[in-house]
């Protein structure tokens, strides 16, 4: 498997532009997370969804912040329009629902945003 | 109150020593614990899950002390190769979201 593919790994783009984020999990895991590192706060989660439905989104910052589950194999999240505090690394992960691989998260390698 | 606090470091260690690292949580009602590993630039990765009676995987050592929501990482002859930051993890159930601290970064130097 080529665990979890997250494009672009690098972005910079000026603030007022549209951002999309693109997460690809792996095949057979029912949960797909959006986190956002950032120094000050470290990882903080976003959104997390389980069979393509959105559960929690409380950690979407504001209105400007969206993502999409279309299938169970690919995941967006986009920011618009792009501010320059939105600058951070963004990483999807995701899991399996039971058994012994329950609870425990595959990253993928990040994106890292910076708004200028 | 963060839900889960670590001491940021860094730690500096030589090569050889031993070196611990504790997290506390703020929920007791947490249920699934956890340490990751990250390199520079990468992204976090698992290093260990953390049992009640407490686990170890070669050098390494994870306790968990529920009554003072607290939870340690043991590194024993530390490499160049550990340089890197722990994050304790910690979940309410299986399949609630994991929560992370903010890290703590070591450096073994040579």
């Amino acid at each position: 498997d080529a665990g979890v593919i997250q494009s672009p790994r690098h972005e910079v783009t000026e603030m007022g532009q549209e951002v999309t984020l693109r997460c690809k999990p792996i095949s057979g895991h029912d949960y797909l997370f959006w986190y956002r590192q950032t120094m000050m706060r470290g990882l903080e989660l976003l959104i997390y969804f389980n069979n393509n439905v959105p559960i929690d989104d409380s950690g979407m910052p504001e209105d400007r912040f969206s993502a999409k589950m279309p299938n169970a194999s690919f995941s967006t999240l986009k920011i618009q329009p792009s501010e320059p505090r939105d600058s951070a690394v963004y990483f999807c992960a995701s899991s399996l629902v039971g058994g012994r691989g329950a609870n425990v998260l595959t990253f993928g390698a990040g994106s890292r945003l910076t708004v200028l | 109150r963060k839900e889960v606090e670590q001491d940021p470091g860094p730690f500096n260690v030589p090569e050889g020593a031993t070196v611990a690292f504790n997290c506390t949580y703020s929920n007791s009602a947490s249920q699934s614990f956890f340490w990751y590993r990250q390199d520079c630039r990468k992204e976090p990765k698992l290093l260990m899950s953390v049992y009640s009676s407490g686990n170890e995987d070669g050098r390494f050592t994870a306790q968990l002390n529920r009554a003072s929501q607290y939870i340690s990482l043991l590194i024993r002859d530390s490499k160049l190769s550990d340089s890197a930051t722990y994050l304790c993890v910690v979940s309410f159930s299986g399949n609630t979201p994991l929560v992370f601290g903010k890290g703590t970064r070591l450096s073994v130097i040579a």
